[in-house]
């Protein structure tokens, strides 16, 4: 069974732009969370999608949006970036969702804001 | 708010002595605690995890044990091996939600 893919894996912005990753779980999984992991602040959770609604939501700016699809792979958007928003991006698939079970996280996305 | 903090940040050992890693929740509503763990370059992995109508889980080297009414929760890891070496995260979800604590850098040396 294939794993979580996250791409890019690395990209640089420029602060004012805008970035979109994207995350494919693992087959059969509804839920997909997204993270955000710097050195400082651990894992932060952004937000998790299921069957294409938003279930839940961390305490993050509107700048950051997501989506779901039909076939439950995620996107996560970025719009006016700032320096702060530099960090390595994680994705988590799961069966039920968050705070229910096992998350399989992918290797993430490297954003770097100049 | 939701918040865990995790202690210590850092944590070294010599191989083949336990480690403990101990975390507080503040949302009373939390009911899963996992633990994960992410070594140097490599995404988070499950270890172990409880949930709150349990006091007490183990397996094989490592054990978690949950304190409801104090809100804590701990990670014990023995006679600890150098591929213990890794950051470790406790977590916390209330509903439909997962707040992550800071990490421990766990060291062991040989």
């Amino acid at each position: 069974k294939a794993g979580v893919t996250q791409t890019p894996r690395y990209l640089i912005k420029t602060r004012g732009q805008q970035v979109t990753l994207s995350c494919s779980p693992i087959s059969g999984h509804r839920s997909v969370s997204w993270y955000q992991q710097t050195p400082g602040q651990g894992l932060q959770f952004l937000f998790e999608y299921f069957s294409e609604t938003q279930r839940n939501k961390g305490n993050f700016p509107g700048r950051f949006s997501g989506r779901q699809f039909s076939n439950s792979r995620s996107e996560m958007n970025v719009s006016t970036l700032e320096l702060g928003d530099s960090a390595l991006y994680l994705c988590a698939s799961s069966v039920t969702g968050v705070g229910t079970g096992e998350l399989f996280f992918g290797e993430g996305s490297r954003l770097t804001v100049l | 708010g939701e918040n865990v903090e995790q202690h210590p940040s850092t944590l070294s050992v010599q191989e083949g002595d336990s480690a403990v890693i101990k975390c507080t929740y503040s949302d009373s509503a939390s009911n899963y605690f996992p633990w994960y763990k992410q070594e140097l370059g490599k995404r988070p992995q499950l270890i172990i995890d409880i949930r709150s109508n349990v006091g007490e889980k183990k397996d094989q080297r490592i054990a978690v044990t949950l304190n409801k009414t104090a809100k804590h929760f701990s990670l014990h890891i023995t006679e600890t091996q150098p591929e213990d070496s890794a950051v470790y995260f406790c977590a916390a979800s209330p509903t439909d939600k997962l707040i992550f604590g800071t990490g421990t850098r766990l060291q062991v040396f040989p």
